[in-house]
């Protein structure tokens, strides 16, 4: 079955480091997405992205953060200056979107520790 | 701003029993999701409701949703211990699966 897969499972960053984080979304899937998740808490959305441009945006996603989608595969999000409250478990989430029924895909997460 | 809660935060229950976890949401929204989450793990989709009075069942599992008070329930029955995790409902506030809400998480803990 077709997954949502994320690189790297983890990762620790100095303070004031850029960090990307990878995904490759399922491939026929047209709707990109980050999601986080503090520990302990609920998760949150960081944005969406469609036809090569966001689509919606929440108010974590300041300046720092930027997404691209470099090729025909891979989804990544950039975070240009870490924060210690940036720690957390990061989703990329994808869908396909045509069907009433469809359903957003989480990959398994990358966990980003900001020391 | 959209808030979805749920309730109860955590909840234990011994195998056999049955229970609800309740989602409630402050706007108005006919498309609702629950997540299962395992400790450490990603989130895995469980059920789709798309309209007033939808109901969807897998084993031990039932959802529904009921748009007009705004609620949507998850019922275990007769709970096994593999059912153990923390369970979200979450909601697409337009529709479109821009984006998503979540709840607070119910975290589950079935014993023997």
């Amino acid at each position: 079955e077709p997954e949502v897969t994320q690189t790297p499972s983890h990762q620790v960053t100095q303070m004031g480091q850029e960090v990307i984080l990878r995904c490759v979304p399922i491939s026929n899937h047209l709707y990109f997405y980050w999601y986080r998740q503090i520990l302990g808490q609920k998760v949150e959305f960081l944005v969406s992205f469609y036809n090569n441009e966001i689509s919606e945006k929440s108010e974590i996603f300041d300046d720092q953060f930027s997404v691209e989608r470099p090729d025909g595969s891979n989804f990544t999000l950039k975070i240009r200056s870490t924060k210690l409250e940036d720690s957390a478990m990061y989703f990329c989430a994808s869908s396909l979107l045509v069907s009433a029924t469809d359903t957003q895909y989480f990959g398994p997460g990358t966990r980003l520790t900001v020391l | 701003e959209l808030k979805v809660e749920q309730n109860p935060l955590f909840l234990s229950m011994q195998e056999g029993k049955n229970y609800t976890i309740y989602c409630n949401y402050s706007t108005t929204s006919d498309r609702l999701y629950w997540y299962r989450q395992d400790p450490g793990k990603s989130l895995e989709s469980l059920f789709v409701l798309l309209s007033n009075g939808a109901v969807k069942q897998e084993g031990r599992l039932m959802a529904s949703l009921d748009t007009k008070a705004r609620l949507s329930t998850l019922h275990i029955t007769a709970a096994v211990h593999d059912l153990s995790a923390t369970y979200f409902c979450a909601v697409d506030e337009r529709g479109t699966a821009s984006k998503l809400t979540f709840g607070t998480g119910t975290r589950l803990q079935v014993t023997l």
